[in-house]
Parts: C-alpha cells; structure tokens; sequence
C-alpha cells in the first residue's frame, strides 16, 4: 500500500541553524500538507501546496519557513534560523484530490529538538 | 472561531467491549469530517470520514455518527481490542476552497486484556 515517506525520523540542531525536513508523498497525490505537534498537543496546520505553490497558511508559517517541491517526487519544509518553540514532531501529508478526495494520508514524522 | 474539541481525554475499556469516542466541533461550515488514530511515535492514521449530508457511516468494526443539530461526532469501535490503544483525533475541514485540517485535541483510548 502507498504511504508517505519522511526524513530523517530525527533532527537534533543548536537554535539558530536551518533545518530542512523532507516528505515524499504518494506518487499519484496532488496536494501537499505540513503539520506540527508540539509535545502532549493537538495536530496543527503549518501549510498547504499545490501546483507548485502555497495554497494556504497558518500564523505559524512565519518568514521563517518555507516549503518546496524540487522534483517530482519530494517536497521540504525549510525551517531557516530554529527557535527552540520550534522542537515538534513536524509530519508531512498528501491527499489525491480537492473535492471527492480530500482524505490526506500522513507520514511518520520527523521529530524535531532545537538546542 | 474555529475549534474541534474532544469530551474525554482518556477513555479506559477492557478488551472485547464497544468504545464510544465523542467529538464536539463548533464550525457548523464543516463539511467533512475524518478520524485519526495515532499511536505513540508515529503520525496520525486515517481510519474512517463522513461528510456533513451523511448522518452515519460504517467501516471495518468502527462506526462514525454526525449529529450536525448539536455538532457532534462519535466514533464506535465494536469488540475493540488490545490494538485499538491509541489518541484518536476527530479533525473537520471546511470547504472554503483549501484543505486545512483543524484538528481536535485527542482521546486517549486505553484497552485492558
């Protein structure tokens, strides 16, 4: 069954540092997706990609983010200068269409911890 | 504002019973819904999605029930098992044109053998 890949499944870096957390989502999926979860927390919505573009954003997609699809097959979340706020597990999902599709398939996770 | 928020944070069942996990959203533009599972360590995990011209839907041994008069959504996990431990989110998205997941705070579902 397809599934959502991510790397690396942890990142340990000292506050300050660029991060860059890679997904590659289900081959035939249109529609890309950043999550957070801070630790003991809820799901959070970082950013929607489509078309080679961001569709929508959260408050917490900052400057300090960005997001990318280099090929056709991964797409990255770029964090440029961490924060220690910024220690979450930080998941990537995919889903096939907008409408009659909409089901979005997560990764594993990267796990996070800023110094 | 928007908020998808969960009755119980831990629901403790013994092997075999039926589970019942309630859901609370305040949005009554959402018109889809889904539930995750997430075990420890590993992302959420989709298990079953209703749409809001939907009042029930089945799956394999789970159940999911939209009462849009009170905004609320039950998901029913039937014999549930050893397994079946994990925090279950329910999470909506309104169709505005994008696809954000707001998802709920979690229950935790303990199965005793």
């Amino acid at each position: 069954e397809p599934e959502v890949t991510q790397t690396p499944s942890h990142q340990v870096t000292q506050m300050g540092q660029e991060v860059i957390l890679r997904c590659v989502p289900i081959s035939n999926h249109l529609y890309f997706y950043w999550y957070r979860q801070i630790l003991g927390q809820k799901v959070e919505f970082l950013v929607s990609f489509y078309n080679n573009e961001i569709s929508e954003k959260s408050e917490i997609f900052d400057d300090q983010f960005s997001v990318e699809r280099p090929d056709g097959s991964n797409f990255t979340l770029k964090i440029r200068s961490t924060k220690l706020e910024d220690s979450a597990m930080y998941f990537c999902a995919s889903s096939e269409e907008f409408l009659g599709g909409e089901t979005q398939y997560f990764g594993p996770g990267t796990r996070l911890l800023v110094l | 504002g928007e908020s998808v928020g969960l009755h119980l944070p831990t629901l403790s069942v013994q092997e075999g019973d039926n589970s019942i996990i309630n859901c609370a959203y305040s949005n009554s533009a959402s018109d889809y819904f889904i539930w995750y599972k997430q075990e420890s360590g590993k992302g959420p995990q989709f298990i079953i999605d209703i749409r809001s011209n939907m009042d029930k839907r089945q799956g394999q041994r789970v159940t999911v029930l939209l009462n849009k008069t009170v905004k609320h959504l039950s998901l029913q996990i039937a014999a549930t098992q050893p397994g079946d431990s994990a925090v279950y989110f329910c999470a909506e998205i309104k169709n505005t044109g994008f696809q954000k997941l707001v998802f709920g705070t979690g229950t935790r579902l303990l199965v005793s053998p």
